[in-house]
């Protein structure tokens, strides 16, 4: 019982915004949006995280909407490099089952030279 | 960069062979996790310590399985008389609890013929 939805594969342009939509309507007040990425042959890399408000780092920026039951994860000026399946997760960070990240099958993002 | 390292990278065994994996978390992360991947899938929550305290192990954690964390630092998880579907990357994450950003390690490889 998947908590998010997300598009199986995109494909984004070298040096244009990759833009990666994530539905999860049935979220809870507690819960976080997390965002991880998997490069092949490698562990998940933790992205970015928000309850509510937009939040930005230096990998990337997450747009949640007002009534939270949607996000999208956006990287600026995708590289070949961001080439990996991105993960989003809902979860109740500090909470009880907090520590058991739940993971779909993600979006497999190609970035194309 | 002193990350989440783990040990052996790859294992093949025959059927019915024990095996051991190893993993050491970042120094000052209490929690340690473990997860299972397989193909084409997400990874999959396994087991969870809290220092050395195991408190939570999914149902998907048979008999067959154990995993310690003795003095609260490396992990272990042995896997028992393998079976074929026991064939997966294992990942070992660790965090420090305050927000469940997890940083995993790049995973064992196991092979089971």
């Amino acid at each position: 019982d998947a908590k998010t939805t997300q598009p199986t594969s995109m494909d984004c342009a070298e040096g244009r915004a990759a833009n990666l939509p994530c539905n999860h309507s049935t979220i809870s007040g507690n819960e976080y949006v997390y965002w991880y990425r998997q490069i092949h042959s490698q562990g998940p890399q933790y992205i970015i995280h928000g309850l509510k408000n937009n939040e930005t780092n230096e990998m990337a920026s997450l747009i949640i909407t007002e009534d939270r039951k949607s996000s999208t994860l956006i990287l600026p000026h995708a590289t070949l490099r961001d080439t990996a399946v991105y993960y989003c997760i809902v979860s109740a960070a500090g909470g009880v089952g907090s520590y058991q990240l739940t993971f779909g099958k993600g979006t497999k993002l190609s970035v194309i030279p | 960069d002193t990350g989440v390292s783990q040990d052996p990278r790859h294992k093949i065994t025959k059927r019915g062979q024990n095996v051991t994996f190893r993993c050491d978390p970042i120094s000052e992360h209490n929690r340690l996790y473990w997860y299972r991947q397989t193909l084409g899938q997400g990874p999959e929550f396994l087991t969870y310590f809290q220092n050395e305290a195991q408190l939570e192990k999914s149902r998907l954690l048979s008999d067959r399985f154990s995993a310690e964390r003795p003095k609260g630092s490396f992990s272990t998880l042995e896997i028992q008389r393998t079976e074929q579907g026991d064939s997966a990357m294992y990942l070992c994450a660790s965090s420090t609890g305050a927000n469940e950003k997890l940083f995993f390690g790049s995973g064992t490889q196991l092979s089971v013929l």
